[in-house]
């Protein structure tokens, strides 16, 4: 079945420097992908989102990557803070307004000092 | 504005007991999901609704029922309790945009 993953279940970063999380997908048909942050005993909390018609978008400190030929997308935190601790889970979902999000099943990052 | 509430935020539950897990939204959102997250895993779509008196079926919809009578309300009811039924449980909901606004969710233990 088609599906979304990650390259990296726990990704481990030094405070100030930039975070980079992957992200591949199967579904070439979808049209909207979305990051997701999810802290501790919280629930998730949206990001950023691009469209499949957009390569690049960015946001405050994060920046969100699509590339298409190879079903990847990526999430660049820049100046990595303690704050930025999570798991952080890429979405996606198709072209229809009904279709469900796709979840893929995270990735931890962690905040070195 | 409080977004999506779901109420209790934690519950123990014996095998073969039942319950109903509540959520509601204030955005006037149509979209209603409920997803559970196993420990170290990603989100299970259960239940999902795209207005009120409709419901249709996630990945995982066995062992749990749902109802949307009005916009505001997705409840989601588990019958007979079991031990695989142990998780968080995440309501959302969203509008006209595509972007979900998720509970602070609920964790269920089955013993």
């Amino acid at each position: 079945g088609e599906s979304v993953g990650l390259h990296l279940p726990t990704l481990s970063v030094q405070e100030g420097d930039n975070s980079i999380i992957n992200c591949a997908y199967s579904n070439s048909a979808s049209d909207y992908f979305i990051w997701y942050k999810q802290e501790s005993g919280k629930g998730p909390q949206f990001i950023i989102d691009i469209r499949s018609n957009m390569d690049k978008r960015q946001g405050q400190r994060v920046t969100v990557l699509l590339n298409k030929t190879v079903k990847h997308l990526s999430l660049q935190i820049a100046a990595t803070q303690p704050g930025d601790s999570a798991v952080y889970f890429c979405a996606e979902i198709g072209f229809n307004r009904d279709d469900k999000i796709i979840f893929g099943k995270g990735t931890r990052l962690h905040i070195l000092p | 504005n409080a977004g999506v509430t779901q109420t209790p935020k934690f519950r123990i539950l014996k095998i073969g007991q039942s319950m109903t897990l509540q959520c509601a939204q204030d955005m006037n959102h149509n979209y209603m999901y409920w997803y559970r997250q196993d420990p170290g895993m990603g989100l299970k779509l259960i239940y999902y609704s795209v207005g009120a008196g409709i419901t249709d079926k996630g990945e995982v919809p066995n062992g749990y029922n749902v109802s949307r009578s009005t916009t505001e309300d997705f409840p989601l009811r588990l019958e007979l309790a079991a031990p695989s039924q142990t998780s968080v449980y995440f309501c959302a909901s969203s509008g006209p945009s595509y972007g979900y606004t998720f509970g602070s969710g609920t964790r269920l233990t089955v013993v």
